[in-house]
């Protein structure tokens, strides 16, 4: 069965550095997301992306993060300058259009120190 | 701007016993309801999903309700198992299906032998 994949599981990076995180969406999906989940806290929203571009961002969506399709299979979010509360776990789904039902990655889960 | 609750926040049953957790949102125009599991430290899994238009869907020993008009999903749980331990989200979409997803914060699910 098709899953969303996302690399590394586990990323450690000290504050200011910049990451990238990478997720590979199932192939004839078409919306992208990034959400993220503190520790104990709930999920939240961060960017959805269609057609090469962004659709909709939240508010911690800042001029520090960004995300990119660079080629056909790859979709990745890059943090440029980490801060200790960026510390979290990052999730990518996917949603093919016309079923709606989000698929989500297992996860990337970056501690900033 | 909507925020989903989850009732209880956590729950301890012993094996058989048949539950129900519940979900709450504050704004009753969304398009679809998603309840995910989650287990600890890891990935969110799509259990079911319900269209606004449904009012209920089924999945093996998981029965999903919606009653879009007050703002209710249940999700029940039939003859529960030591293997159903783990976090269960609910999250709804607005507008179409390719908005973004407003998590609650879950319910902790054991299921004691």
């Amino acid at each position: 069965e098709p899953e969303v994949t996302q690399t590394p599981s586990h990323q450690v990076t000290q504050m200011g550095q910049e990451v990238i995180l990478r997720c590979v969406p199932i192939s004839n999906h078409l919306y992208f997301y990034w959400y993220r989940q503190i520790l104990g806290q709930k999920v939240e929203f961060l960017v959805s992306f269609y057609n090469n571009e962004i659709s909709e961002k939240s508010e911690i969506f800042d001029d520090q993060f960004s995300v990119e399709r660079p080629d056909g299979s790859n979709f990745t979010l890059k943090i440029r300058s980490t801060k200790l509360e960026d510390s979290a776990m990052y999730f990518c789904a996917s949603t093919h259009r016309g079923l709606y039902e989000q698929y989500f990655g297992p996860g990337t889960r970056l501690t900033v120190t | 701007k909507q925020e989903v609750t989850q009732i209880p926040a956590a729950l301890s049953v012993p094996e058989g016993e048949n539950l129900v957790l519940n979900c709450s949102f504050t704004d009753s125009a969304i398009y679809n309801l998603q309840w995910f599991r989650q287990d600890p430290g890891k990935g969110l899994t799509s259990l079911l999903l319900i269209q606004s238009s449904q009012r209920e869907q089924t999945s093996g020993r998981l029965n999903a309700s919606l009653d879009k008009s007050s703002g209710r999903s249940t999700l029940y749980i039939a003859a529960s198992q030591p293997g159903d331990s783990a976090t269960y989200l609910c999250a709804v979409s607005h507008y179409s299906g390719n908005t973004p997803l407003v998590f609650g914060k879950g319910t902790r699910l054991s299921v004691i032998a």
